[in-house]
C-alpha cells in the first residue's frame, strides 16, 4: 500500500533554534499534502495544506512565518519550525491522498520537543 | 465552522461489542472516515463511507446516514489491542484535508 515517510520521528532542540521536518510520499506523486498538529489527549489540527510548486494554505490562528512550509517536488514537503519555544512542542503529523477523496495516509509523525 | 462530534472515553470488556457515534456539521460533505489511534503514533485507516449505509470490514463496521448528519463505528469482539483512541474524519470539499473530531479513547479490559 501507499507510504508516508515523515523524518525525523524524534527531536529535541533549544528554544530559538529551527526545526526541519520532511515528509515523502514514498510510492506515489502528491501533490497536496497536509500537515497536523497534536497535543497530548487533543485530536489532529490541521495546520496547513501543502501545495507542490505553490504557496501552502495556512489555516486560521497558524504563523505562517513560523511554521515554514515547502513543496518542492510531487513527493517532498517540509516543515521548518522556526525560532521554537517550548510551547511549540508537539507531535507532528502530515498526510497525502493518492486520489481526491480518498483515504489520507499518514506519516508516522514527529515529537517535538522545545527545551 | 466545522463541529465533529464524539464521546471522549467508553469503556468495554473483551468478546463484547461496542458502537462509538459521530455526529458532524460540515460546511460540505465528500466522505467520513474512521481512524484508529495509539498512543504516540500516527493514525492508521479503518473505514470510508460517503453513500448512506453500512460499510462492514472483519470485525469492524462503520455507518453513515447523511441526512442525519451522523455515523457510528461498530467493533465486534473485542480485544485488548482495540484500546487505542478512534477519530472520526471528514472530508468537506473535494481535495480538502480531513477534518477530525476530538477522537474516542477506548479502553478494552478483561
Amino acid at each position: 500500500g501507499a507510504v508516508v515517510s515523515q523524518h525525523p520521528s524524534r527531536v529535541i532542540c533549544k528554544s530559538g533554534t529551527s526545526v526541519k521536518i520532511e515528509c515523502r510520499s514514498l510510492d506515489f506523486q502528491a501533490t497536496t499534502m497536509f500537515w497536523y498538529r497534536q497535543f497530548p489527549k487533543k485530536s489532529l489540527m490541521l495546520m496547513a495544506t501543502s501545495n507542490e510548486g505553490s504557496k501552502a494554505t495556512y489555516e486560521q490562528g497558524v504563523e505562517k512565518d513560523k511554521f515554514l512550509i515547502n513543496h518542492a517536488s510531487l513527493t517532498l514537503s517540509t516543515l521548518t519550525v522556526t525560532s521554537a519555544h517550548p510551547e511549540d512542542s508537539s507531535f507532528y503529523i502530515c498526510s497525502a491522498s493518492i486520489q481526491v477523496n480518498t483515504e489520507a495516509f499518514f506519516g508516522q509523525g514527529t515529537r517535538l520537543t522545545v527545551v | 465552522g466545522q463541529n465533529i462530534d464524539q464521546p471522549t472515553e467508553m469503556t468495554a470488556t473483551e468478546g463484547a461489542i461496542v458502537q462509538i457515534n459521530c455526529t458532524y456539521q460540515t460546511s460540505g460533505f465528500n466522505g467520513l472516515f474512521w481512524y484508529q489511534q495509539h498512543a504516540g503514533e500516527a493514525p492508521t485507516f479503518l473505514s470510508y463511507n460517503v453513500l448512506d449505509g453500512l460499510e462492514e470490514k472483519g470485525r469492524f463496521s462503520s455507518f453513515l446516514s447523511r441526512s442525519k448528519g451522523y455515523s457510528y463505528l461498530l467493533l465486534k469482539e473485542l480485544q485488548m489491542k482495540d484500546s487505542a483512541s478512534y477519530l472520526c474524519a471528514v472530508i468537506p470539499q473535494a481535495g480538502t484535508a480531513l477534518i477530525f473530531g476530538k477522537g474516542t479513547t477506548l479502553s478494552v479490559s478483561s
